[in-house]
């Protein structure tokens, strides 16, 4: 398709598991970015990934979360021993450098 | 810290009035001002934006203004439908220049027939 795809759309899991988010930007966005959002809350800003530049962490709220992007494409989010206070949508966004961002329709994540 | 506020949180019209949301943002440094319509169950959808050197920006229905120097902008929806209703998102582009977006709170609109 031709926006961003993220995987999978919903996920529950047990308190203290590990969980990976996928995202696919739109080909060619050399800019990736992930936001959290909260019920009813706006959007969080959590990493940024520009080609091949040292990614932006500065908004990742614990070391239980990380990222990676491979090959300058697909990203996973990955949050290790997840908490109840992890539940919420995870939102990728895709650009070009400069250009407006582009948002998949999220992981929702329930962490039971 | 970099910070945006919009307002109001709900605004119900009704279909064929007008609607106004207002955000206003800290950091003087930002320059690029975008607003997202997001859906149940979807994503942020871009509907317009405004960067600095502008004062306004039209685009059908849909306006925004910006003051800079009152470090204020407004979506202004004209002819409102009830496909209109979502959750409308104003944004501000960060200073430190990673690219990362500032979200206000969002505004629930509900437009009735």
């Amino acid at each position: 398709g031709a926006g961003v795809s993220q995987s999978p759309s919903n996920k529950v899991t047990e308190k203290g598991k590990d969980v990976e988010l996928r995202c696919d930007p739109i080909s060619g966005h050399t800019a990736l970015y992930w936001y959290r959002q909260s019920l009813g809350q706006g959007l969080e800003f959590l990493i940024y990934f520009q080609g091949n530049s040292a990614p932006d962490k500065s908004g990742l709220p614990s070391d239980r979360f990380s990222a990676e992007r491979t090959g300058g494409s697909v990203s996973t989010l990955t949050i290790q021993r997840t908490q109840q206070e992890d539940s919420a949508v995870y939102l990728c966004a895709s650009s070009l450098s400069g250009q407006p961002q582009h948002f998949g329709d999220g992981t929702r994540l329930s962490i039971l | 810290g970099e910070n945006v506020e919009q307002h109001p949180s709900t605004l119900s019209v009704q279909e064929g009035d007008s609607a106004v949301i207002k955000c206003t943002y800290s950091d003087s440094a930002s320059n690029y001002f975008p607003w997202y319509k997001q859906e149940l169950g979807k994503g942020p959808q871009l509907i317009i934006d405004i960067r600095s050197n502008v004062g306004e920006k039209k685009d059908q229905r849909i306006a925004v203004t910006l003051n800079k120097t009152a470090k204020h902008f407004s979506l202004h929806i004209t002819e409102t439908q009830p496909e209109d209703s979502a959750v409308y998102f104003c944004a501000a582009f960060g200073s430190s220049n990673t690219g990362k977006l500032i979200f206000g709170q969002g505004t629930t609109l509900q437009v009735k027939p």
